[in-house]
């Protein structure tokens, strides 16, 4: 069974238009992260949460915001996407007894 | 800040033993993950060294100096399925949680 789920798979917006990724878990886990990843690029960490805490990393554009509203849960808000949004957006958890953090699929964003 | 380096690209023979190399200076470490990504897809762990020296998992192992700021990760009998990319990651750590990502070295294993 999936245990970091990110909807939908595929997302194709409108430039400028408000679009919102959505992550969930079923790990109970403390820190969730956002990665942003452009093709054959590596993962680039947009913020991460400690329960609450929230951490914005300092080179995260201010297009890109995130809410978690609860442990399970957590969303990527692109305000005014631009045509350098298209990415893979992952997803990830960490937490209990693992030390390594677990990806979701992620949702590969496409702006038109 | 964060630097973590990799070679970009790496090719080599199925069946050979091949080295990929990381070195990282990073504020704050607790920590350097080995991660395995095919193309389109997640990446998956691979391997976790917080203390010096040599950890084995089957064909993969990984290897960290933290003096050095250095780390490996040694892939074994090659197969073709092993061709993906191979991000090395650093992780903070309590108090900070932040875990960040090298570019990723392409691996092509050739017949």
């Amino acid at each position: 069974d999936a245990m970091v789920i990110q909807n939908p798979r595929y997302q194709v917006t409108q430039f400028g238009k408000p679009v919102t990724l959505s992550c969930s878990q079923t790990l109970n886990h403390n820190v969730m992260y956002w990665y942003q990843q452009k093709s054959s690029q590596a993962p680039k960490l947009l913020f991460h949460y400690y329960d609450k805490d929230f951490n914005n990393e300092a080179d995260t554009p201010d297009n890109f915001q995130s809410r978690r509203p609860n442990t399970s849960f957590c969303f990527l808000d692109i305000r005014s996407p631009g045509l350098g949004d298209a990415a893979m957006y992952l997803c990830a958890t960490s937490g209990g007894d693992a030390v390594e953090a677990f990806f979701g699929q992620g949702t590969r964003l496409t702006v038109v | 800040g964060q630097n973590i380096d990799q070679p970009t690209e790496m090719t080599a023979t199925e069946g050979a033993i091949v080295q990929i190399n990381c070195t990282y200076q990073t504020s704050g470490f607790n920590g350097l993950f080995w991660y395995q990504q095919h193309a389109g897809e997640a990446p998956t762990f691979l391997s976790y060294n917080v203390l010096d020296g040599l950890e084995e998992k089957g064909r993969f192992s990984s290897f960290l100096s933290r003096s050095k700021g250095y780390s490996y990760l040694l892939l074994k009998e090659l197969q073709m399925k092993d061709s993906a990319s191979y991000l090395c990651a650093v992780y903070s750590g309590a108090g900070s949680y932040q875990l960040t990502f090298g570019k990723g070295t392409k691996l092509s294993v050739i017949p």
